[in-house]
């Protein structure tokens, strides 16, 4: 069975533009999550999707959006992009048979975001 | 709120053992533990769901103590495969889901 697939898998952007991210989760998992991981750190939480509803979301702006399709998948959307977007973007899916929590999540690759 | 680890970095030479510990100032109901190689996606470890739980998988375990909010990796025997930096991970739910990353811990293996 294929992993999460995330695309593209590299983007280069100039502050101001806007960029969408995709995700496609592990066949028959339900909820799609995101991060954001600057080089050096852990991944920070921005997003869970559960069933197509947002189930959580974490710091970010509101430039930052998201949502999932009926087939699961999801786009990750950022508006008005700043330097200090840059970063690797993870997604990761789970089952979502409590919801989404307490669950063993499935990283994708991810989709290296640069901002110049 | 970020659980913080330690420690921050450690080297081992291959066959030595180490302790990672991950504490959270806040109560954690569960703790997850990830590793993640250089360039590479994060990969689960396991999940600890209850005070006290113990588990392991092959020669790396893990106890959580949901009393002193602390959580703690063992890895035995290590392994050249081991190396990679290490996270452990805990839910927040206050009014709005969130999951958190601990700030990590780099593990490197020597021959």
């Amino acid at each position: 069975d294929a992993g999460v697939t995330q695309s593209p898998t590299h983007l280069i952007k100039t502050r101001g533009q806007h960029v969408t991210l995709r995700c496609s989760p592990i066949s028959g998992h339900k909820s799609v999550s995101w991060y954001q991981q600057v080089l050096g750190q852990g991944p920070q939480f921005i997003f869970q999707y559960y069933e197509k509803e947002e189930r959580g979301r974490g710091n970010f702006p509101d430039r930052f959006s998201a949502r999932q399709f009926p087939n699961y998948s999801s786009e990750l959307n950022v508006n008005a992009l700043l330097l200090g977007d840059s970063a690797l973007y993870l997604c990761a899916s789970s089952l979502g048979e409590t919801a989404g929590v307490i669950e063993k999540l499935f990283f994708g690759s991810g989709t290296q975001l640069s901002v110049l | 709120q970020q659980p913080v680890q330690s420690p921050q970095a450690v080297i081992l030479r291959e066959g030595e053992d180490a302790v990672i510990n991950c504490s959270s100032s806040k109560a954690l109901y569960s703790v997850h533990w990830y590793r993640q190689k250089h360039g590479e996606a994060p990969i689960f470890l396991m999940i600890l769901l209850k005070g006290g739980e113990q588990k392991g998988h092959d020669k790396i375990s893990a106890s959580f103590n949901e009393k002193k909010q602390q959580s703690s990796l063992y890895l035995t025997a290590s392994q050249l495969s081991y190396s990679g930096t290490y996270f452990c991970g805990t839910e927040r739910n206050s009014g709005t889901y969130k999951y958190i990353f601990g700030t990590g811990t780099r593990l490197k293996v020597l021959a």
